[in-house]
């Protein structure tokens, strides 16, 4: 397909185990960034990628929260020792430059029992 | 920092009626972007508008319009003749002017059009 893709669709985790929520932009598209969405909120940013380089961590919550983009295209965010409150979708956007529009991807949605 | 308030959570409309969403925004940039998603029950948000901040003209596409007050900070979205397809949750979102763009997004008006 030509938008944006994220897998797995539904992640349950149990607390304390390692997740990874993967992203595959649409192709070509140089700026990718993820963001978290609570039940009932708005988005809220995560981080951000240039092709292949992180420029913008700010908003990871915690530094069990890791994010990769080795070669510029597909990412991995990835969570640590997961905890209740990581239950959230989790969303991935691209765009052709940082200056464009950004086209969102249908999420991750992750339960942590 | 940046702010975007939707103040109505939900709204609920009868089929055909027109309804406006209200998006109040704060910045301290002078160059930024405004925007619209929808949010269907799927869950993907859907890209809908884009809006520089010099320009105020309001916009119309087929039945959605915007009206961009700049005196105001606010950004609304009209739906003319609203339609059962129209529900969904629909977010306002602010960027800057700089490398990165991330969006800052309010909190979500969920629409609800009945039969």
């Amino acid at each position: 397909g030509a938008g944006v893709s994220q897998s797995p669709r539904y992640k349950v985790a149990k607390r304390g185990q390692d997740v990874a929520l993967r992203c595959d932009p649409i192709s070509g598209h140089v700026s990718l960034f993820w963001y978290q969405q609570a039940l009932g909120q708005g988005p809220e940013f995560l981080t951000y990628f240039q092709n292949e380089a992180q420029l913008d961590k700010s908003g990871l919550p915690s530094d069990r929260f890791f994010a990769e983009r080795p070669e510029g295209s597909v990412s991995t965010l990835k969570i640590q020792r997961t905890q209740q409150e990581d239950s959230a979708v989790y969303l991935c956007a691209s765009s052709l430059t940082s200056y464009n529009e950004q086209f969102f991807g249908p999420g991750t949605r992750l339960t942590v029992l | 920092a940046q702010k975007v308030t939707q103040a109505q959570t939900e709204i609920s409309v009868v089929e055909k009626e027109d309804v406006t969403l209200d998006c109040v925004y704060e910045t301290r940039d002078t160059t930024y972007y405004l925007f619209w998603y929808k949010q269907p029950p799927s869950g993907e948000l859907v890209f809908l508008i884009r809006r520089n901040s010099f320009d105020e003209q309001n916009e119309i596409s087929g039945r959605y319009s915007w009206n961009f007050q700049k005196s105001t900070s606010s950004f609304n979205f009209t739906i003319t003749a609203s339609q059962v397809v129209d529900s969904a949750v629909y977010f306002c979102a602010l960027s800057g002017d700089n490398a990165g763009n991330m969006l800052t997004f309010g909190g979500g008006t969920r629409l609800m059009v009945k039969p």
